[in-house]
């Protein structure tokens, strides 16, 4: 079955490393997201792209980066962790633009300490 | 962009009891309004869904209501069981991106 999968699950690491979520669907879905879910805070978007070499930044893009080599992967970035950046990581994906259901990966669950 | 606001923040019904939970979107180019539950520690899956060009629609105990004019719109759950117990997030969606409210908790109390 076609899945969108995340790497690492659980992951803790210090401040001041850089780190990087993998994600990967096998939808062939043109779009894929990051958000961060926060208590309190829902699911906020970090960045997004539709298609290959295509990124955008979301309403909390400051301190990650992701880049779109293929339509199946979209890593995203921490280029050096803090402990605000402690939270709850899901990449998504969708087949278009034109307003389709976005499906989530597990989640990968980020410390830094 | 589009702002999102979902309330209440917290629900506690009795079993058998209907839920109600509402959001309001800024952005009238919005055309799709998914809602997501969320069980503890597991993804966000979708539940329902409603397009700008529909006011309501229903799948057995669930059912989403539209009001474009006002740019609100509604999850209603029937006959609530206490497997229905989550965090639900309504979205606004709009060229293929989706804003989310910060989400309700519902507890159904057996």
């Amino acid at each position: 079955d076609a899945e969108i999968t995340q790497s690492p699950r659980h992951k803790i690491t210090e401040t001041g490393r850089q780190v990087t979520l993998a994600c990967h669907q096998t939808w062939n879905h043109n779009n894929m997201f990051w958000y961060r879910q926060d208590l309190g805070h829902g699911l906020r978007l970090i960045h997004y792209s539709y298609g290959v070499h295509d990124t955008n930044k979301g309403e909390v893009s400051d301190g990650y980066s992701v880049s779109r080599s293929n339509t199946e992967d979209l890593p995203l970035t921490l280029e050096s962790a803090a402990s605000s950046q402690t939270s709850v990581y899901f990449c998504a994906s969708s087949v278009d633009s034109s307003g389709n259901t976005i499906y989530f990966g597990e989640g990968s669950w980020l410390t830094v300490v | 962009g589009e702002n999102v606001e979902q309330h209440p923040s917290t629900l506690s019904v009795q079993e058998g009891d209907s839920a109600v939970i509402k959001c309001t979107y800024s952005d009238s180019a919005s055309n799709y309004f998914p809602w997501y539950k969320q069980e503890l520690g597991k993804r966000p899956q979708l539940i329902i869904d409603i397009r700008s060009n529909v006011g309501e629609k229903k799948d057995q105990r669930i059912a989403v209501t539209l009001n474009k004019t006002a740019k609100h719109f509604s999850l209603h759950i029937t006959e609530t069981q206490p497997e229905d117990s989550a965090v639900y997030f309504c979205a606004a969606s709009g060229a293929g991106k989706s804003t989310f409210g910060d989400g309700t908790t519902l507890t159904v109390k057996p």
